[in-house]
């Protein structure tokens, strides 16, 4: 079993729709997660990190952990086709992040 | 500007030679990364260095080399030895080991001919 899991996709939204990206992980000891952003042929950028459970919102995005299902989630409200890219969840392993294989989303007008 | 450069963005090596892909940053941090990204994979890490003169293996070393000199720059070295080298490369840095922030750069794509 990967330690961090995702769904590839393509998602593929219209624009304004609520955007639900998704990633388990196995090993219950992790207590950061992050969220990343990364357009095409372009280098990740963090969009946010959360620590332990609970929700973490930023403008028009929320990232929630739960401990208990070992799930994490990325909300984006009202999706812009500027949000289209492949979203990677990450989670902090003593001094290395490891990845999940990062969700290809489109939006379109 | 504060940041992560990578060099070049596109590569192309002849099946047999080495080719050494540059790192360079200048947000005076510690620790650096590699990683390799290839299509439905995600992300694999390839070393790390969390102090210069000091690198350690990650997931997938075999057929890489690294050198931490200086703090600032972090090249790795694809060697022959490494059987399927056509990827996208990413380095990465963090303040500290506890990475709880890495930055990126653009990447370079390397292709072999």
């Amino acid at each position: 079993q990967k330690e961090v899991e995702q769904d590839p996709g393509p998602l593929s939204v219209p624009e304004g729709a609520i955007v639900s990206l998704n990633c388990t992980y196995s090993n219950s000891a992790f207590q950061y997660f992050m969220w990343y952003r990364q357009y095409s042929r372009k280098g990740p950028e963090l969009l946010m990190y959360t620590y332990s459970s609970g929700n973490k919102e930023d403008g028009r995005f929320t990232a929630q952990v739960d401990k208990s299902s070992k799930y994490i989630s990325l909300f984006i409200r009202d999706s812009q086709p500027s949000d289209s890219a492949t979203y990677l969840c990450a989670r902090y392993n003593t001094d290395k992040l490891i990845f999940g294989t990062g969700t290809r989303l489109q939006v379109f007008p | 500007d504060g940041g992560i450069t990578q060099s070049p963005k596109y590569l192309f090596r002849k099946e047999g030679q080495n080719v050494t892909l540059s790192c360079e940053q200048n947000l005076n941090h510690d620790a650096m990364y590699w990683y390799r990204q290839d299509p439905g994979q995600g992300l694999r890490l390839i070393y790390y260095s969390q102090i210069v003169n000091d690198f350690q293996k990650g997931d997938i070393a075999e057929g890489y080399s690294v050198s931490r000199e200086k703090k600032e720059s972090f090249p790795l070295t694809v060697t022959s030895a490494q059987k399927n080298p056509t990827a996208f490369y990413l380095c990465a840095s963090s303040i500290d080991r506890l990475n709880t922030e890495a930055f990126f750069g653009q990447g370079t794509r390397l292709t072999v001919v």
